[in-house]
Formats: C-alpha cells, structure tokens, sequence
C-alpha cells in the first residue's frame, strides 16, 4: 500500500540521549515535513524538505536535526539539546507546496510518541 | 509572521447537532485546507478550498472560502460520535524556497454522551 511510514510508534528516551524518529514514503513526493504537537496544541514545523539533500529549518528547529539522503526517507533526530522533546511527532509529505495550489495534498504519518523518562 | 486563528478552540455538543467553527488569518490566502485529526493519529484532509467565495461539500461537512479571503468556515451537519476529534485549517505558504505550510492550532470537537 502506498503511505507514509513512521516508527517507532512509541518511543522512550533518558534525558541526555539523541533519539531518531523513522519516516519513510513510497509516494514518490518530493516534499517531506516534520511536525511536533503537544497535547491540547496544534502543529508546529519542526523542519521541511522540498528535494533530495535540502531541507530548511521550521518555526521551532533548534534541538532537532534531520536529513534527506533519499527521496523516500527524512529521519528527525532529537538531541540531547531539546529541553522539553515529549510531544506527539508527525511526519508527512506532499508533491510540494505548490502543487497543494492546484489540487494535491499533504500525507500524514500516524504519528510517533516520544517521552522522556 | 503569517498567522491562523481557529475558533473556538474547544466545542462541548450533544450527538445530532450542527457544528460551524472558523478560522482567519491576518493576511490574504489563495488556499484554504481543512483537515481532521482522530485521537493518536495523523491529520486526513477533509476539504481544499481555492477560490474566494467558493463553498465545498463533503457529505454531511461543508466549508467556505470567505470573500475577503481572509477567513473560511467549516460546518458539520448533524453530528455523529465519529466527529470527535481536533479539526485544523491550514494554508500552503509560498515563497522562493521555503514553501511549506502553516496550521492553526486547532478546534477540538467532543461530543457529550
């Protein structure tokens, strides 16, 4: 089936420790988001990627780091950085911005739980 | 910076009843999405809306691009449990490299047994 793919669903991490969040799509998008939400809020870009090897930092960036080595592929790791990293993460993807103009979508992920214990 | 404010941020409704809830911005859009999120879950669209004035129907939901551009209006008609969950509007954002786009924080549909 063609969709997003994120994992792990939940996720546990000890302060101090990077953790990497999987986000894989086989709709041949070439757009790919991360986006972080906190219970009772709404989504906020953490970055974006419109192409293979670019991506461009969101509107709360800092403490998280990602990469776009393949089209299909846009891993979000958060680092030790991230005073506050629990929240519900999602990834998505779209055919790009400009194409949601004419008629085409963002994708979502089914999301990823991170907590910090 | 470009900003959505979705209203009301929360709504309490017995099963049956119509909702309308709306969302506006402090500048012009070209296109307005309104998407649904179930509890832990991602966000489906529900409607895209690109034309001012424009009204939209999908089933039992129907959204407005508003004349002044500036605002749309989602309604759901007689309500079922399946409702329940937070209802965004977003809007692609276009710029030279940093398409993206932006969501409103939110409203969150309950409906009371």
């Amino acid at each position: 089936d063609g969709g997003i793919t994120q994992s792990p669903k939940y996720l546990f991490r000890k302060e101090g420790q990077n953790v990497t969040l999987s986000c894989e799509q086989n709709l041949n998008h070439d757009a790919m988001y991360w986006y972080r939400q906190d219970p009772g809020q709404g989504l906020r870009l953490i970055y974006y990627s419109q192409i293979v090897n670019d991506f461009q930092k969101g509107d709360i960036a800092e403490g998280y780091s990602v990469s776009r080595e393949k089209k299909e592929s846009f891993p979000l790791t958060v680092t030790s950085a991230q005073k506050n990293p629990t929240a519900f993460y999602l990834c998505a993807s779209s055919e790009g911005p400009r194409q949601v103009l004419s008629g085409n979508t963002i994708y979502f992920g089914e999301g990823s739980w991170l907590t910090v214990v | 910076g470009q900003q959505l404010n979705q209203s009301p941020q929360s709504m309490f409704i017995q099963e049956g009843e119509d909702v309308s809830m709306n969302c506006t911005s402090s500048s012009i859009f070209n296109t307005w999405l309104w998407y649904k999120q179930d509890p832990g879950e991602g966000p489906v669209l529900l409607i895209a809306l690109y034309k001012a004035g424009e009204l939209t129907s999908n089933g039992r939901l129907t959204a407005q691009f508003g004349i002044t551009r500036k605002d749309s209006f989602l309604n759901i008609s007689a309500s079922i449990p399946s409702d329940v969950g937070i209802y965004f509007c977003a809007e692609p954002k276009e710029g030279n490299r940093d398409d993206k786009i932006i969501f409103g924080k939110g409203t969150r549909l309950h409906i009371l047994p």
